[in-house]
């Protein structure tokens, strides 16, 4: 069974300090990874995107790992900001334009 | 980047009347729309998936003569939600394909309320 599971599924951090979300799947047959930030009330706004070949990719704060082998992904936010906040979604597609979509990791930053 | 515009963000009717949202893609032709619905703190959830000038494939377990979808042209969709009802009242969201594998953008969403 295609799915995609999210940890932890609610976080809470200082701002400044770092942070990493899990992403595990057992999509097949796999075509590319998504990390997503969702803020509250609006459409998903897409972070990175992972095909198989690639380990790592980074845009701006974020870092996205890959690891295809063992099926899990890792987003890592560096020096968390209270716009942060917001909840992250890992979406892993399958050939043939299915996607699949984790529950989402909620990311809280306090001051 | 590709732009997805949905329309209206927001939506309040009354029960038993039908809303219409749009979702336009903005800068590239979208030969394939999905639709979302995301109850509070859960995942988005596919309702449909069209493709422009074919009838839309509904997931498992949604009415598609409750929510009518329509992709007439390569830039938009629509989705209808019929004889709305309280337990309607979600956040509904959009997204667009090109074609390319793995490809979505998304729209801003609708938040609909049925009172």
């Amino acid at each position: 069974k295609n799915q995609v599971e999210q940890s932890p599924q609610s976080l809470i951090i200082l701002e400044g300090k770092n942070c990493t979300l899990q992403c595990n799947y057992t999509v097949s047959p796999f075509s590319n990874l998504r990390w997503y930030k969702q803020d509250t009330g609006r459409g998903p706004v897409s972070l990175t995107i992972m095909t198989f070949s690639e380990n790592t990719k980074s845009n701006g704060r974020y870092t996205a790992t890959l690891d295809a082998d063992t099926k899990q992904s890792s987003l890592h936010i560096t020096a968390s900001q209270l716009s942060d906040s917001a909840s992250y979604i890992c979406v892993v597609s399958a050939t043939g334009n299915q996607f699949y979509f984790g529950t989402g990791t909620s990311l809280t930053v306090i001051p | 980047g590709a732009v997805v515009s949905q329309h209206p963000s927001r939506v309040i009717c009354k029960s038993g009347t039908s809303v219409k949202i749009e979702c336009r893609s903005l800068d590239f032709q979208a030969t394939t729309m999905f639709w979302y619905r995301q109850f509070p703190k859960q995942s988005l959830m596919l309702m449909a998936t069209s493709n422009e000038g074919s009838k839309a494939t509904y997931e498992q377990g949604v009415e598609k003569d409750k929510f009518l979808i329509n992709h007439a042209s390569l830039t938009l969709s629509t989705l209808t939600v019929t004889s709305a009802h309280p337990e309607d009242s979600s956040f509904y969201i959009c997204s667009a394909s090109q074609g390319a594998p793995g490809e979505a953008f998304f729209g801003q969403g609708t938040r609909l309320t049925v009172v």
